[in-house]
């Protein structure tokens, strides 16, 4: 069943304490991206990437950091330097920079 | 840098009539434009996209949009509203002059467009 996989669907974290949150994909996509989605703001870039070890930020990259070290696998850190974390996030990947993106699910995080 | 704008947070429409959501877009190649649904705490769903062609484009669940390059245009359509049509809709960009650059394939969403449809 392919697909993109984002877990853990919801997530708790205290204030001051870095989070990673998951992103699989085995759709054999070159590009996978990292959205952060507040209410009203639409959905904003954070990172991208088109191949594995390499990747870009977005538009509200600070306090944020990811990794591609593999093809199907691109990982969000939320560091303590994230200002206001509590957020919708969003993952997804596409076949090319050209192509349309599929989504995950998402996972809310609420940092208490 | 690219842009899109969606002009309108909300549009309310009644079942069985047209509706259209507006999505204007800024880039400084050619557009590469796409739309997504998004229902209550979802992923979002592709509808269609415009790549080049017809300025017509047909999508998912009897969705269309019309991709007008002088009005820097691509509006979303739909001849008859359905009240399961109610959702969160995007507009989304790639600009074709970040081919080879370091903003290649960086996408771009709208503000979103909450569609109410009404019985």
């Amino acid at each position: 069943d392919g697909g993109i996989t984002q877990s853990p669907k919801y997530l708790f974290r205290k204030e001051g304490q870095n989070v990673t949150l998951s992103c699989e994909q085995n759709l054999n996509h070159d590009a996978m991206y990292w959205y952060r989605q507040d209410p009203g703001q639409g959905l904003r870039l954070i990172y991208y990437s088109q191949i594995v070890n390499d990747f870009q930020k977005g538009d509200i990259a600070e306090g944020y950091s990811v990794s591609r070290e593999k093809k199907e696998s691109f990982p969000l850190t939320v560091t303590s330097a994230q200002k206001n974390p509590t957020a919708f996030y969003l993952c997804a990947s596409s076949l090319t920079g050209y192509t349309e993106a599929f989504f995950g699910q998402g996972t809310r995080l609420t940092v208490v | 840098a690219q842009s899109v704008a969606q002009p309108e947070d909300q549009v309310n429409v009644a079942e069985g009539n047209p509706l259209t959501v507006k999505c204007t877009y800024s880039v400084s190649g050619n557009p590469y434009l796409f739309w997504y649904v998004q229902y209550p705490n979802r992923g979002l769903q592709f509808l269609l996209k415009y790549i080049t062609g017809d300025n017509l484009v047909k999508g998912s669940y009897g969705f269309e949009a019309e991709f007008n390059k002088s009005q820097t245009s691509f509006h979303l359509k739909k001849p008859s509203a359905l009240v399961s049509d109610s959702a969160l809709y995007f507009c989304a960009v790639r600009d074709s002059n970040n081919a080879g650059g370091t903003s290649y394939g960086k996408l771009t969403f709208g503000q979103g467009t909450i569609l109410t449809v009404h019985p």
